[in-house]
């Protein structure tokens, strides 16, 4: 099955700076890659997804970019503020979707102010 | 209009119990899942059901049965209740299989 990598566990970036969370997967035929983000005490909320035919995607100050080669991928946040405080996870379908999403374990992010 | 609900969204109960956590999905979508999110945050999959068919049955302990009476509903009985088995667990829908998925507001159970 997949397996989903990332990094760093912990980042804390001051406010105004940007910050940049890193994930590798181990499926070759997975093709769709959201970032959640997940305040305390709430569910896990999509903030942007990637499918596998394209390299990079922004939404505003958000933006995530797609290795297919290397098996990576990243989530950019410019110009970052207290409300990003939160932890992201990335995740992984699986070819065929079958195994549903794979997550990663996380990233803290602190925002100093 | 809540998308995806979970009820209940605190459970203690003792080690030993059985006790039952309800979705309920109001968006239309074929596919439910039940992730567990352990003291760590890690969140992984139990159950996957594809319009009321398990589709995904992770290596989760048989004394976790799901049950999805119609596409909309994916509930999760739990018998004989460890201290291990507390966590927050999540309900999550996708109109496609693992594309999307819109998450319940989580059921925290606490075993003591």
């Amino acid at each position: 099955g997949e397996n989903v990598e990332q990094h760093p566990s912990t980042l804390s970036v001051q406010e105004g700076d940007s910050a940049v969370i890193k994930c590798t997967y181990s499926d070759s035929a997975s093709n769709y890659f959201p970032w959640y983000k997940q305040e305390l005490g709430k569910r896990p909320q999509l903030i942007i997804d990637i499918r596998s035919n394209v390299g990079e995607k922004k939404d505003q100050r958000i933006a995530v970019t797609l290795n297919k080669t290397a098996k990576h991928f990243s989530l950019h946040i410019t110009e970052t503020q207290p409300e990003d405080s939160a932890v992201y996870f990335c995740a992984a379908r699986g070819g065929g979707g079958a195994d549903g999403l794979t997550f990663g374990k996380g990233t803290h992010l602190i925002i100093q102010p | 209009d809540t998308a995806v609900s979970q009820t209940p969204k605190y459970l203690v109960t003792q080690m030993g119990n059985d006790k039952s956590i309800k979705c309920e999905q109001n968006l239309g979508h074929d596919t439910m899942y039940w992730y567990k999110q352990d003291s760590k945050k890690f969140l992984k999959i139990m159950f996957s059901y594809n319009n009321k068919e398990l589709i995904i049955n992770e290596t989760v302990p048989n004394r976790f049965s799901p049950k999805s009476p119609d596409k909309a509903h994916l509930n999760l009985h739990i018998n004989s209740l460890e201290l291990g088995d507390s966590a927050v667990y999540f309900c999550a829908s996708s109109q496609e299989k693992g594309y999307g998925y819109t998450f319940g507001s989580g059921t925290r159970l606490t075993v003591v």
